[in-house]
């Protein structure tokens, strides 16, 4: 049973980098693809990027300049980077393993990570 | 993108009954591209439906889906407490990917 877990700060001051991981278990990262999806308090979700079992990464264009995903095989991790963060960027951000056949970039979405609550507040 | 559209918003069900919730494309998804999630007070989403009509894995077959194009239909047949929740769609068949407003069951 594949089973994810995030850890990383909730409590961020303005133009910070939020930095969060996601830890697999149940699987080995290599063999997957991973992506970060986030949720504004009350609101619906947004994608935020993939990576591929390639280490290709791929972010919504809302957000390429300021994200990074990455990979750490020898933890069994993935990570998201977010730099000069402000208000808008307050959400419940989730990790979760990426399904797609690839005839799109595009996939959906199992096995979540329990999310975390990231406030960006001066 | 496309843009989906979720309806109705919110809807006051009994134990026992129907629940038909709407998802409307405002482009054809491809290949049925579509899934459904629902999600729980606190809790992350959970996979029930992708394939437009495929029910993930330990999901119960009172949760059905169906449609094509710009039309997609959850269907959960005979409600049940448990199955109050927000329940969103989301199209993977154009970049980017998205996800519609979310409909609100009460049971």
């Amino acid at each position: 049973q594949v089973q994810l877990h995030q850890s990383g700060p909730g409590l961020m001051r303005p133009s910070e980098t939020l930095s969060l991981t996601c830890t697999v278990s149940g699987t080995s990262v290599r063999n997957y693809h991973w992506s970060w999806i986030r949720q504004p308090p009350g609101k619906s979700l947004e994608l935020v990027g993939y990576i591929f079992s390639s280490g290709t990464p791929h972010y919504d264009f809302s957000l390429e300049s300021r994200v990074t995903i990455s990979v750490d095989t020898s933890k069994n991790q993935f990570s998201l980077t977010l730099t000069s963060v402000t208000a808008a960027d307050t959400a419940f951000y989730y990790c979760a393993r990426l399904y797609t056949d690839m005839t799109t970039i595009d996939g959906y979405f199992g096995d979540w990570g329990q999310g975390t609550l990231v406030t960006v507040s001066s | 993108e496309i843009v989906l559209t979720q309806s109705p918003g919110t809807l006051s069900l009994s134990p026992g009954e129907r629940a038909t919730l709407s998802c409307r494309a405002g482009q054809s998804v491809s290949s049925g591209y579509l899934a459904w999630y629902q999600q729980k007070p606190g809790q992350a989403p959970r996979l029930l439906i992708y394939g437009a009509s495929n029910r993930a894995p330990d999901i119960p077959d009172r949760f059905s889906g169906r449609g094509s194009r710009t039309d997609f239909t959850l269907t959960i047949s005979r409600l049940e407490p448990e199955d109050s929740a927000v329940y969103y769609c989301q199209q993977y068949a154009a970049s980017p990917g998205t996800f519609g407003q979310g409909t609100k069951v009460e049971i």
